[in-house]
């Protein structure tokens, strides 16, 4: 696509509930990012993955946390059990190359919030 | 639109008059520099990046600095216009490779028509 897709755009979920957050690369991006971004704060790394392998999950806070990539394209980020403490923007970002001397583009996020 | 931050720090700027950004890092083995831009409601946008090995790189009206002897990242914003108010982040690459970049907390600028 034109750029990095989200969705949903809003969720609102039930504390003890699992939700999934999707991530649609741009097209022939290989690097996707995982990043959490509080208000008033920059984003935090959560994970990233190089086409379909996942390089580095050290930003995922707990084990609720996991995100997959099965097909180097799309991506989910499931949250199992919701805590209020999880309530964010969920942002994706992507990159054409792999490492991070090169720009990232970000989509426009999910905002989650458990209640 | 969702606000980006609420308690960030604010620079207010004339419009027409030229917007200095600062940003302190920490990490002395940082190669990569990256300042991004974000509006109310969107991802943040890339603005302009540089390596260590510059201290000076210039875009179309924006220019950064690095002062890697006192870890030390500016953006330079001339002439601002009120398109440019956003929160702005710097962002390194913390170590030389396949790395995330770590960003660093915003700065609010608003431009005053």
């Amino acid at each position: 696509g034109a750029g990095v897709s989200q969705s949903p755009r809003y969720k609102v979920t039930k504390r003890g509930q699992d939700v999934a957050l999707r991530c649609d690369p741009i097209s022939g991006h290989v690097s996707l990012y995982w990043y959490r971004q509080a208000l008033g704060q920059g984003p935090e790394f959560l994970t990233y993955f190089n086409y379909e392998a996942q390089q580095d999950k050290s930003g995922l806070p707990n084990d609720r946390f996991s995100a997959e990539r099965p097909e180097g394209s799309i991506s989910t980020l499931t949250i199992q059990r919701t805590e209020q403490r999880d309530s964010a923007m969920y942002r994706c970002a992507s990159s054409s190359r792999t490492g991070s001397h090169y720009g990232y583009t970000f989509g426009s996020g999910t905002r989650l919030t458990v209640v | 639109g969702e606000s980006v931050g609420l308690h960030l720090p604010t620079l207010s700027v004339q419009e027409g008059d030229n917007s200095i950004i600062n940003c302190a890092y920490s990490n002395s083995a940082s190669d990569y520099f990256i300042w991004y831009k974000q509006e109310s409601g969107k991802g943040p946008q890339f603005i302009i990046d540089i390596r260590s090995n510059m201290d000076k790189r210039q875009g179309q009206r924006v220019t950064v600095l690095l002062n890697k002897t006192v870890k030390h990242l500016s953006l330079q914003i001339a002439a601002t216009q009120p398109g440019d108010s956003a929160v702005y982040f710097c962002a390194e690459n913390p170590n030389s490779g396949n790395t995330p970049l770590v960003f660093g907390k915003g700065t609010r600028l608003s431009v005053i028509a």
